[in-house]
C-alpha cells in the first residue's frame, strides 16, 4: 500500500533553515510527483510547491520563490523540503502528498511540525 | 496564477441538512479541480477529483458539480461525521487551494 512517511517535529530559531524528508513506498516513486503543503495554525491549506521525481523538475509558489528548495533522492524513494530564513509565521504542519491514479492529492504524509521560535 | 474563491468560510448546519459550498477560479480551469476534507489534528483527505469524480469508499451524500470557473460541493444530508473543514483545489501547474469551509454544528 502506499505510505508516505515524513521525518520528525522541528524547532528552529528565527533566520535558520529546515528541511523535511517524505519516504514514499508502495508505488514506483520516479512515475509521479511529490507536492509540499503547509498549514499554519488556524488557517488554510497553502500550496509551496511539487518536484517531478523522475526528472527532478520543480515548480514553486511565487510566495515562496527563493526560500523554497524540493530536491529528492531516487535510491532512498525521499523528498525533501528545505525552507531558508525561517520566521515566526513559518510555524506550521508541513504536508507532501502525491496523486497516484487522479489528478489530486490522494496520499499524504502524516505532517511534521515546525515551530519557529526565538 | 489562478486564484480560487472560496464561500461561506463558515456554514452552520444540523444533521439532516444539505449543504452547499461554493468555489470560483480567477480563469477557466476546465474540470481540474478537487474537494477535500479535513478533520482536527488530521491530514487532507480527497473526496472528489475532476470536480465530479466521488473518490472510492467517500459516501455518495457527497457530490461535485461545474466546470470552468464555477463549482460545488454538495453534501445531500449532513451525518454527524461531515462536521469538518473543506478545501477546492485548482489542479492546474500551480495548484492552489481555496480559503476553506468549516461547516459546523447549529
Amino acid at each position: 500500500q502506499v505510505q508516505l512517511v515524513q521525518s520528525g517535529a522541528e524547532v528552529k530559531k528565527p533566520g535558520a533553515s529546515v528541511k523535511v524528508s517524505c519516504k514514499a513506498s508502495g508505488y514506483t516513486f520516479s512515475h509521479y510527483a511529490m507536492h509540499w503543503v503547509r498549514q499554519a495554525p488556524g488557517q488554510s491549506l497553502e500550496w509551496m510547491g511539487w518536484i517531478n521525481a523522475g526528472t527532478g523538475n520543480t515548480e514553486y509558489s511565487q510566495r515562496f520563490q527563493g526560500r523554497v528548495t524540493i530536491s529528492r533522492d531516487t535510491s532512498t524513494s525521499t523528498t525533501y523540503m528545505e525552507l531558508s530564513n525561517l520566521r515566526s509565521d513559518d510555524t506550521a504542519i508541513y504536508y507532501c502528498t502525491s496523486s497516484i491514479g487522479v489528478s489530486a492529492s490522494n496520499y499524504w504524509g502524516q505532517g511534521t511540525l515546525v515551530t519557529v521560535s526565538s | 496564477d489562478i486564484q480560487l474563491t472560496q464561500s461561506p468560510s463558515f456554514l452552520s448546519a444540523s444533521v439532516g441538512d444539505r449543504v452547499t459550498i461554493t468555489c470560483r477560479a480567477s480563469q477557466g480551469i476546465n474540470n481540474y479541480l478537487g474537494w477535500y476534507q479535513q478533520k482536527p489534528g488530521k491530514a487532507p483527505k480527497l473526496l472528489i477529483d475532476g470536480a465530479s469524480s466521488l473518490q472510492s469508499g467517500v459516501p455518495p451524500r457527497f457530490s461535485g458539480s461545474g466546470s470552468g470557473t464555477e463549482f460545488t460541493l454538495t453534501i445531500s444530508s449532513l451525518q454527524p461525521e461531515d462536521f469538518a473543514a473543506y478545501y477546492c483545489q485548482q489542479l492546474t501547474t500551480h495548484p492552489y487551494f481555496g480559503g476553506g469551509t468549516t461547516v459546523e454544528l447549529k
